[in-house]
């Protein structure tokens, strides 16, 4: 079966400008989480939603917003761009209930210039 | 606040070699524990996912552990091959009513042939 799918693969944006990254997860997976990773920071949790409603969030600013759609398909939105907001980022779903396996999707890269 | 530490950062081995990646986490309060891969620019792929009840896991050549009153995952790799070369992320699960995931920095591995 399908695998998670982001897209675009690839961004190039500048300063101030804002961003939209959109995650499709797996058939059935009605949890979608997203990730940022740096080389400094490492994997950093942004926010989950399940079944259209955020469940939880990481401690990220209000730049960073994110939708789930009904067919569980998720959206990422980045607000007034930085320089520091460059970086991979990561979609996962999962079932949604506890103890659920994580699939990631192959990210996108973001970089602000 | 739950950390996650992976020791060590990077590791150099021969092909062949038997291999343990470590990882600890300060709080004993899981819900699971997961360890994946990730190459180069790429996402993660999920290895293995032990349950908190749960002492280890296999897949293939892969063994992962959970000690979970001392903090501790081992994941150990048998005969190592060229093409395990990659980046090894444990993460924890860290609460009940979602899936959002703690990372380690990772440990980067190279087997040569």
């Amino acid at each position: 079966k399908a695998g998670v799918t982001q897209t675009p693969r690839y961004l190039i944006k500048t300063r101030g400008q804002q961003v939209t990254l959109s995650c499709s997860p797996i058939s059935g997976h009605r949890s979608v989480s997203w990730y940022q990773q740096t080389p400094g920071q490492g994997l950093q949790f942004l926010f989950e939603y399940f079944s259209e409603t955020q469940r939880n969030k990481g401690n990220f600013p209000g730049r960073f917003s994110g939708r789930q759609f009904s067919n569980s398909r998720s959206e990422m939105n980045v607000s007034t761009l930085e320089l520091g907001d460059s970086a991979l980022y990561l979609c996962a779903s999962s079932l949604g209930g506890q103890g659920a396996e994580a699939f990631f999707g192959q990210g996108t890269r973001l970089t602000v210039v | 606040k739950q950390e996650v530490t992976q020791i060590p950062a990077a590791l150099s081995v021969p092909e062949g070699e038997n291999l343990v990646l470590n990882c600890s986490f300060t709080d004993s309060a899981i819900y699971n524990l997961q360890w994946f891969r990730q190459d180069p620019g790429k996402g993660l792929t999920s290895l293995l996912l032990i349950q908190s009840s749960q002492r280890e896991q296999t897949s293939g050549r892969l063994n992962a552990s959970l000690d979970k009153s001392s903090g501790r995952s081992t994941l150990y790799i048998a005969a190592s091959q060229p093409g395990d070369s990659a980046t090894y992320l444990c993460a924890v699960r860290r609460s009940q009513a979602g899936t959002a995931l703690i990372f380690g920095k990772g440990t980067t591995l190279s087997v040569s042939s």
